[in-house]
């Protein structure tokens, strides 16, 4: 069974350019939630889609934003990127966070460099 | 706003010998799960935890929850070097089943032979 796939897993932007990463999740699973991954920072949610609906959102300005299609994949944009947005983007995909079915599984991150 | 804790956040540790990392966390939940992370690496699931008094063990690692004290714990039996990496302990915060983890800041353990 293939897992969370992130890509690309790499990426070099300038300031004030924008960048889109996406995620596909493990086969049957509907939610989708992103965070990053800083050195200063930790890691910190930004956003969870279910059924193409965003559901929760953390505390980031209104340059990130994301978005589910009808088959559960999911994209994060950055726009006007800053040099702090340098991170470690996580997706995670999970079959059903109630129920008891909550594991939330990770992919293996795209890693951004803003320069 | 949710808080959550762990100590310590660097170990170093001799193989054979047993430790214990803590987490501690400001708000109710039934939700915690734990995460390893290996340098470069993404978050590899390693227990989810999701009533009051539950305990998990997988080889020598185990874990467990009380939510009347807001604390979990991950005690390391008779280390091995392959254990080498950061452990995060996460707090599930969504409402209404819509997921969003808060996690703690993790704890690089190192084990040395």
């Amino acid at each position: 069974k293939a897992g969370v796939t992130q890509t690309p897993r790499y990426l070099i932007k300038t300031r004030g350019q924008q960048v889109t990463l996406s995620c596909s999740p493990i086969s049957g699973h509907r939610s989708v939630s992103w965070y990053q991954q800083t050195p200063g920072q930790g890691l910190q949610f930004l956003f969870e889609y279910f059924s193409e609906t965003q559901r929760n959102k953390g505390n980031f300005p209104g340059r990130f934003s994301g978005r589910q299609f009808s088959n559960s994949r999911s994209e994060m944009n950055v726009s006007t990127l800053e040099l702090g947005d340098s991170a470690l983007y996580l997706c995670a995909s999970s079959l059903d966070p109630t129920g008891g079915r909550a594991e939330a599984f990770f992919g293996q991150g795209t890693r951004l460099t803003v320069v | 706003e949710l808080k959550v804790e762990q100590n310590p956040l660097f170990l170093s540790m001799q193989e054979e010998k047993n430790y214990t990392i803590y987490c501690n966390y400001s708000t109710t939940s039934d939700r915690l799960y734990w995460y390893r992370q290996d340098p470069g690496k993404s978050l590899e699931s390693l227990f989810v935890l999701l009533s009051n008094g539950a305990v998990k063990q997988e080889g020598r690692l185990m874990a467990s929850l009380d939510t009347k004290a807001r604390l979990s714990t991950l005690h390391i039996t008779a280390a091995v070097h392959d254990l080498s990496a950061t452990y995060f302990c996460a707090v599930d915060r969504g409402i209404q089943g819509a997921q969003k983890l808060v996690f703690g800041q993790g704890t690089r353990l190192t084990i040395n032979p």
